[in-house]
């Protein structure tokens, strides 16, 4: 399968403590998203990297969150100090070139705080 | 500044009839306008896009849409529904070339009756 992947796929964890997700995109794509989807809402967009290079971040990915995309591949979203608030779906994309919006999603990580 | 705002929530069809998801943008700049589908525990995918070529777009399972600047629209119909289409459904805008952050409604669920 060369689509997008997400890892893990469910994450239940205890307020307070962290969690990482890991988003593999389609090999030849420069652009990767991040998004967060809550229940009866459309993804919200996060950050997103185009190759390496944290490109823009959303005023909704406050101090506890980090993106990384060390060598312009895999990416990590980490949460660090979770709160209950942050239970939700967090998507990843990723595109190619100039076809701006044309992304293929992952199935997403969904994470609940306990 | 740009958004697209779902009007319908929820929209309720039979099989067999047709099918119209209504979507407005608004963009400070020529946009480029996409549909995304969300079935059950399954990734968002691309239905179709439109980017300032033909008004009138074609996509994947029958779909279709049309651009129409002068109402700031970008409506999704089908012709005939089918029990497979039960599903979510995001309309999409991006600015358009120099801006690569898609920019997700709230989603209609579409519900097929048989």
């Amino acid at each position: 399968d060369t689509g997008v992947s997400q890892d893990p796929r469910h994450k239940i964890t205890k307020r307070g403590q962290n969690v990482t997700f890991r988003c593999d995109p389609i090999s030849e794509h420069n652009r990767l998203y991040w998004y967060r989807q809550t229940l009866g809402q459309g993804p919200e967009f996060l950050t997103y990297f185009q190759n390496e290079a944290q490109l823009e971040k959303s005023r909704l990915l406050s101090d506890r969150f980090s993106a990384e995309r060390p060598k312009g591949s895999f990416s990590t979203l980490e949460i660090q100090r979770t709160e209950q608030g942050d239970s939700a779906m967090y998507l990843c994309a990723s595109s190619w070139g100039l076809n701006t919006g044309e992304l293929f999603f992952g199935e997403g990580s969904r994470l609940t705080v306990l | 500044a740009q958004s697209v705002t779902q009007l319908d929530s929820h929209v309720s069809v039979s099989e067999g009839t047709p099918v119209l998801l209504r979507c407005n943008y608004s963009s400070s700049y020529s946009p480029s306008l996409f549909w995304y589908v969300q079935h059950p525990n399954k990734g968002l995918q691309l239905l179709l896009k439109y980017t300032s070529a033909a008004t009138l777009v074609k996509g994947i399972n029958g779909f279709e849409a049309e651009f129409k600047k002068s109402e700031t629209s970008f409506h999704l119909t089908k012709p005939s529904a089918h029990m497979s289409d039960a599903a979510e459904y995001f309309c999409v805008v991006t600015r358009g070339r120099g801006s690569y952050i898609p920019t997700f409604g709230r989603g209609t669920s579409l519900i097929v009756h048989p």
